[in-house]
């Protein structure tokens, strides 16, 4: 298994421009996460999905949009970057079922909004 | 609403020295604790959890317990060694709701030879 992987590993945009980071996963998980990673402040919940068709927001969703068509993708939109959404971002599965709440993480995605 | 507190950083100790990265929570009802380790360059890697109370969790030497009358899972290692030297996040996660970690802000430690 890959695990949980992403893409690009890093980028830059010019404010205004837009950009969709992959993520997907091979494992079969119903729940998919995105968190953004700032200095000082540990890992905030963008957006996250309890499976196919169904997503909701976490902490910090405003600028950014999601979707789940498939179980094993689950891409992260920026409509138009800002400087303020500069951060390391990452993409975490795991399963539904009670007793099996560890979330697995992608590699990250570092982007730089100039 | 809920909250994970860490002891802020940096932690420098020398190798072989004894760890302890306090964590206290805020939750209601029962959550599930981890501890994640993040090398420098590298995403999050789960190192430990526990998922009620008096649960002990343990990996590559660290230990940390769930003690539910104090909301705390300190993190300790008896003799940490430099390739110790990363950033560690303690976490929780609700019931039915692991698709929502909650994040300390995380502490680094530093491991000198």
């Amino acid at each position: 298994n890959a695990g949980v992987t992403q893409t690009p590993k890093f980028q830059v945009l010019k404010t205004g421009q837009s950009m969709t980071l992959q993520c997907a996963q091979d494992m079969n998980h119903e729940y998919m996460s995105w968190y953004r990673q700032d200095p000082g402040m540990g890992l905030r919940l963008i957006h996250y999905s309890v499976g196919a068709g169904i997503t909701d927001q976490g902490e910090v969703p405003n600028g950014y949009n999601v979707s789940r068509s498939t179980t094993e993708d689950f891409p992260l939109r920026l409509l138009s970057a800002a400087p303020s959404q500069t951060s390391v971002y990452f993409c975490a599965s795991s399963y539904s079922t009670s007793g099996e709440e560890t979330q697995y993480f992608g590699p990250g995605t570092r982007l730089l909004v100039l | 609403g809920n909250s994970v507190t860490q002891m802020e950083g940096p932690v420098t100790l020398s190798e072989e020295a004894f760890l302890t990265i306090n964590c206290t929570y805020t939750a209601t009802g029962y959550p599930s604790l981890f501890w994640y380790v993040q090398y420098p360059g590298e995403g999050l890697q789960l190192l430990l959890k526990a998922t009620k109370a008096d649960d002990k969790g343990s990996n590559k030497g660290f230990e940390a317990t769930y003690r539910k009358e104090t909301t705390s899972f300190h993190l300790e290692k008896g003799s940490v060694q430099v390739s110790d030297s990363a950033v560690y996040f303690c976490a929780l996660s609700e019931v039915d709701s692991s698709y929502k970690l909650i994040f300390g802000s995380g502490t680094r430690l530093l491991v000198r030879p």
